[in-house]
């Protein structure tokens, strides 16, 4: 069964460094997420990914969160200079498309970052 | 506000036993509503899909239903097993103006299921 896949599952990192997470979306989907978990907290949406462009972004996506997707299968998430707030699990999800069903998130099984 | 809130927080019960999880929401204009199980340390996996106008749906030992009118739901768990240990995340999908999709999670109920 097709699956989302994300590079490295655990990270650390020290604060101020840059970070590069890494997925690849399922092949036939369209649309791309990053979400992350910090722990014992909810999921929270942070930038979603269409069309070779980002389609939104919550707050938590500032000038130190960017996104790409270089090669049409790799899908990275970076964070330029990390902060201790950033230590969280990040998810990576595709969707086929936005529809009632077409719109299910396939989540990889995530990146633990920690940042001393 | 959109927002989805979801009893209990936890819940322990033994294996073989049944159990309802509960998610009420304040959400608009709603479009669907879906349950995720969630392992620990692990990505969240879809459990089932409720469309406005369906009232009950079942996957294998998972029966979810929906009240859009009192705007709750309720995942029912059947003869419990060690493995359903996890989170389970009541997740509601709000269709904006020119089809603009959020997601609003839930904080989840996390479950325990001992021997």
């Amino acid at each position: 069964e097709p699956e989302v896949t994300q590079t490295p599952s655990h990270q650390v990192t020290q604060m101020g460094q840059e970070v590069i997470l890494r997925c690849v979306p399922i092949s036939n989907h369209l649309y791309f997420y990053w979400y992350r978990q910090i722990l014992g907290q909810k999921v929270e949406f942070l930038v979603s990914f269409y069309n070779n462009e980002i389609s939104e972004k919550s707050e938590i996506f500032d000038d130190q969160f960017s996104v790409e997707r270089p090669d049409g299968s790799n899908f990275t998430l970076k964070i330029r200079s990390t902060k201790l707030e950033d230590s969280a699990m990040y998810f990576c999800a595709s969707s086929l498309g936005q529809g009632v069903n077409t719109g299910e998130l396939f989540f990889g099984e995530g990146s633990r970052l920690t940042v001393l | 506000k959109n927002q989805v809130e979801q009893s209990p927080q936890s819940l322990i019960i033994l294996e073989g036993k049944n159990c309802t999880l509960q998610c009420n929401y304040t959400v608009s204009p709603f479009s669907n509503l879906r349950w995720y199980k969630q392992d620990t340390g692990r990505g969240p996996v879809s459990l089932t899909i409720m469309t406005f106008s369906e009232n009950t749906k079942s996957n294998g030992r998972y029966t979810a239903t929906l009240d859009a009118d009192t705007k709750q739901s309720s995942l029912h768990i059947t003869a419990s097993q060690l493995s359903d240990s996890a989170s389970y995340i009541c997740v509601v999908i709000v269709n904006n103006a020119g089809n603009n999709r959020k997601l609003i999670w839930g904080l989840g109920t996390s479950l325990a299921v001992n021997p």
